[in-house]
Parts: C-alpha cells; structure tokens; sequence
C-alpha cells in the first residue's frame, strides 16, 4: 500500500524567510508525486509535480521541490515566503501501475507572518 | 487550461432529501473523474471513482446506493447523496484527469461544495 507522511500540522514563517514543507512517502516502484495548497473553502490548486527526469522541479508561485529517492522524500520549498502563501498545503504520491490512485497526506498548514 | 468546476459551491438541506452537486471539466475531456470528501482540517478521502460511460468504482467503505454517481458525458459527472442526514455534512471535491500526454499525469480540482445538512 502507498502512504504519504506530512510530519508537521504547521509551519510558522516570517515573511521574506525560506519556506519549507515536508513531505516522505512510500510506495511500490517509482512514484509519481504532487504538491497541491488549498486556500480555506476552496479545493485543491496544482503547484507542482515529478515525474521523471531532474530531481528538482519548479512549480507555481516560485515553488519548487527536491525529490530525493534515497531517502523517500519530496520537501516542498520557496526561497522568500509571502503572507499570500498562507493556506493548506497537501503531498501526494500515485504508483505507476495503471488504475493507481492518489494517495495524500495529512497536510500541513503553513503560516506566513509579515 | 485544466479547469474543473462545481456546481453548486454550497448548499443547505432538511435531512432525508436528496443533493446532486455536479462537477464539469470546462477544457478538456475527463474519461476519469474522482470524488472526494474533506472533513474540517482533515486531508482528502477518495469516495469513488466515476468513469465516462461505465459504473463508478467505489472505495471500501462508501455506501454506492447512498453516494450514487453518474458520469454521462465527458465534461461532467454527478455525485448525489441521497436522503441526506447530518453526518453527510462535509466538504465534497472532485478532480479530472487531463487525457492530454503532457498533463495525464495530473489531477486536477474543482473547488469544492460545502454541504450542510440540518
């Protein structure tokens, strides 16, 4: 079965502050991996994903992540916070296997103070 | 591109009726949509997955005669909790997946009904 850990409920920045958001996973094979933030009463925008290839990818709103295989993990990051990046933020991982199905984390909500 | 809507964004109803919330990918063809539900602070819990044109996959533990849905066309598919009761009150988010090869990959969200049921 696949998993994905969030070990943080929340995380308190200072605006202009690195921003990171841990996220570990376990799944069958290589995965394919998302991070998506949700905004209160609202449902899930798309940041980023890793699929194949460079193991850091970019993603919206100055988002990037680093998958690292060796250690299970796809920590989302943003070099200079901003109070606007405050909201939900979810991992998620999905098997390669046709008829995988997502699977989230607990989510961790980040807080951007100015 | 990759937009998914919902219909309605909330509503409110008596326990013991009905309640279809639709959910339309606006630009692009869905053969797969799925639905979830999210209670208050917690992460998403896949209920099913509605494919175009055949009978929905339900996850264990969700009642299919109670969360019925329906995925007629390509843009839309409907989830309707049937004789409603107060523990169905939930947060309700669908997702498609984009067909598209560079975006298959991906999931993409609506924003979610708020359903309250008195």
């Amino acid at each position: 079965a696949q998993s994905v850990a969030q070990p943080e409920d929340q995380v308190n920045v200072a605006e202009g502050n690195p921003l990171t958001v841990k996220c570990t996973y376990s799944v069958s094979g290589n995965p394919y991996l998302f991070w998506y933030v949700q905004y209160p009463n609202r449902g899930l925008q798309f940041l980023l994903k890793y699929i194949t290839g460079d193991n850091l990818v970019k993603g919206s709103y100055g988002f990037e992540a680093e998958f690292n295989k060796s250690q299970t993990s796809f920590h989302l990051k943003k070099p200079s916070a901003l109070v606007s990046d405050s909201a939900l933020y979810f991992c998620a991982v999905r098997g390669r296997a046709a008829g995988n199905k997502l699977t989230f984390g607990g989510g961790t909500r980040v807080l951007v103070k100015p | 591109g990759a937009v998914v809507s919902q219909h309605p964004s909330w509503v409110i109803c008596k326990s013991g009726t009905s309640v279809k919330i639709e959910c339309r990918s606006l630009d692009f063809q869905a053969t797969t949509m799925f639905w979830y539900r999210q209670f208050p602070k917690q992460s998403l819990m896949l209920m099913a997955t509605s494919n175009e044109g055949s009978k929905a996959t339900y996850e264990q533990g969700v009642e299919k005669d109670k969360f019925l849905i329906n995925h007629a066309s390509l843009t839309l598919s409907t989830l309707t909790v049937t004789s409603a009761h107060p523990e169905d009150s939930s947060f309700y988010i669908c997702s498609a997946r984009d067909p598209q090869p560079e975006r298959t990959d991906t999931q993409y969200f609506g924003p979610g009904t708020r359903l309250t049921v008195l």
